[in-house]
């Protein structure tokens, strides 16, 4: 089955830093993937698309300059969120689809990442 | 803009009990998916659904879009502690490149 890596699965930074969470589809190549943000126990709010070999596109409020999206290749996508504030503590989790199975096909998920700004 | 309303939040009920949880919306989607997230770990398919009042039974799980494809609905019959965890329902807009829009979730609770 299709499976998306994502790693770290946890991260503690000082506030200030910049932390990357890398999003690799294993067995599958993905030319668009997709970021979420989760707080606990709510629901996936989509931060971003991020498109193989061009600009990322991001939702409304997103801040471009604060989470920076590089997708350099067809199967690893980087969230990089940069000068982290404790705000910025949460779930952050990518997904991607199967290419060639139709718009209806099922988004797999990694298994995310904790992201604790202290 | 929150475009899929889904009810109730939260749920915590008895072994043995039938539940039903909502996911509604004012937009038509092209397919609506069903995922249950376990804590710590990304959402997995439950079902999709994509033909106005289509029924998908998934052993002790229903699930149903809309005639009209605004709205879905999942019933358990029977509720089991292993079906505790989150539900996420997903809307995916026709020509919208691909992505999900997703509800508020359920967070479902079976005591035994």
């Amino acid at each position: 089955g299709a499976v998306v890596s994502q790693h770290p699965s946890w991260v503690i930074c000082k506030s200030g830093t910049s932390v990357k969470i890398e999003c690799r589809s294993l067995d599958f190549q993905a030319t668009t993937m997709f970021w979420y943000r989760q707080f606990p126990k709510q629901s996936l709010m989509l931060m971003a698309t991020s498109n193989e070999g061009s600009k990322a596109t991001y939702e409304q409020g997103v801040e471009k300059d604060k989470f920076l999206i590089n997708h350099a290749s067809l199967t690893l996508s980087t969230l990089t969120v940069t000068s982290a504030h404790p705000e910025d503590s949460s779930f952050y989790i990518c997904s991607a689809r199967v290419p060639g199975q139709g718009e209806h096909s099922p988004l797999h998920f990694g298994n995310g990442t904790r992201l604790t700004v202290t | 803009t929150q475009l899929l309303e889904q009810s109730p939040q939260f749920l915590s009920i008895q072994e043995g009990e039938n539940l039903t949880v909502y996911c509604n919306s004012s937009s038509v989607f092209s397919s609506l998916q069903w995922y249950r997230q376990e804590p710590g770990e990304g959402p997995v398919l439950l079902v999709t659904v994509v033909t106005g009042g289509e029924v998908k039974k998934l052993k002790r799980l229903t699930f149903q879009f809309g005639d009209a494809r605004k709205d879905s609905s999942l019933h358990i019959t029977a509720a089991q502690p292993g079906d505790t965890g989150l539900y996420l329902c997903a809307g995916s807009i026709s020509g919208n490149t691909g992505k999900l829009i997703f509800g508020q979730g359920t967070t479902l609770q079976v005591k035994p």
